[in-house]
């Protein structure tokens, strides 16, 4: 079985301050973990996924997320905010054999000026 | 390319009565997925196809809800007999083939409103 556990459903940063989002998963297997960015009104957009050739990955938009097996963790960090970063965060996981994406709960962003 | 579309973008409809929403996948892509996106549920899985094998609808929340998808291509989500707890946010996504590693690409979804 797999899940995910996104800690905090609203994050506030200031511009130009360091944003972090939590993401815990649980599997059974081997993980391959997505992190997604939802815009109002639109569809969820990869911003960077991990599948195990690298722990620390790079994502768009100056995203990046560390994968640590040992705390069972991928949390998703960016140095610096922006204003147009504002937008729902999701933490995804999927195992080998594929099919459906287990989601979090989903982390809100927003950038105060 | 073309992304995944979806349509219509937006149904209200009345209780009782039935919807069809339609998902046009990336040309290529072998699998498809139907997902729920509400307040209280956060984002569920709902069915998925993978080229002509069984598809997984280990999802779906009631027999109201069925899907199909010809021709390996286009997939139809159908609501019977709509509820008021349908009302959701019903997103699409496709991916070249099923491995877990494959990237899943979403499309904009249908905002539908049961009344």
């Amino acid at each position: 079985a797999q899940s995910v556990t996104q800690l905090g459903s609203h994050v506030s940063v200031s511009e130009g301050a360091l944003v972090l989002l939590r993401c815990n998963y649980s599997s059974s297997v081997p993980p391959y973990l997505f992190w997604y960015v939802q815009y109002p009104n639109q569809g969820l957009q990869l911003l960077l996924k991990y599948t195990s050739a690298a722990t620390l990955v790079k994502g768009i938009n100056g995203f990046e997320a560390e994968f640590k097996k040992s705390e069972t963790s991928f949390h998703l960090t960016k140095p610096s905010a922006h204003m147009s970063d504002a937008a729902e965060y999701f933490c995804a996981v999927n195992g080998n054999q594929g099919g459906k994406l287990i989601f979090g709960q989903g982390t809100e962003l927003s950038v105060k000026p | 390319g073309a992304g995944v579309s979806q349509s219509p973008s937006n149904k209200v409809t009345e209780k009782g009565k039935d919807v069809e929403l339609r998902c046009d996948p990336i040309s290529g892509h072998t699998a498809l997925y139907w997902y729920r996106q509400s307040l209280g549920q956060g984002l569920e899985f709902l069915i998925y196809f993978q080229g002509n094998s069984a598809p997984d609808k280990s999802g779906l929340p009631s027999d109201r809800f069925s899907a199909e998808r010809t021709g390996g291509s286009v997939s139809t989500l159908t609501i019977q007999r709509t509820q008021q707890e349908d009302s959701a946010v019903y997103l699409c996504a496709s991916s070249l083939t099923r491995q877990g590693v494959d990237t899943q690409y979403f499309g904009p979804g249908t905002r539908l409103t049961v009344l």
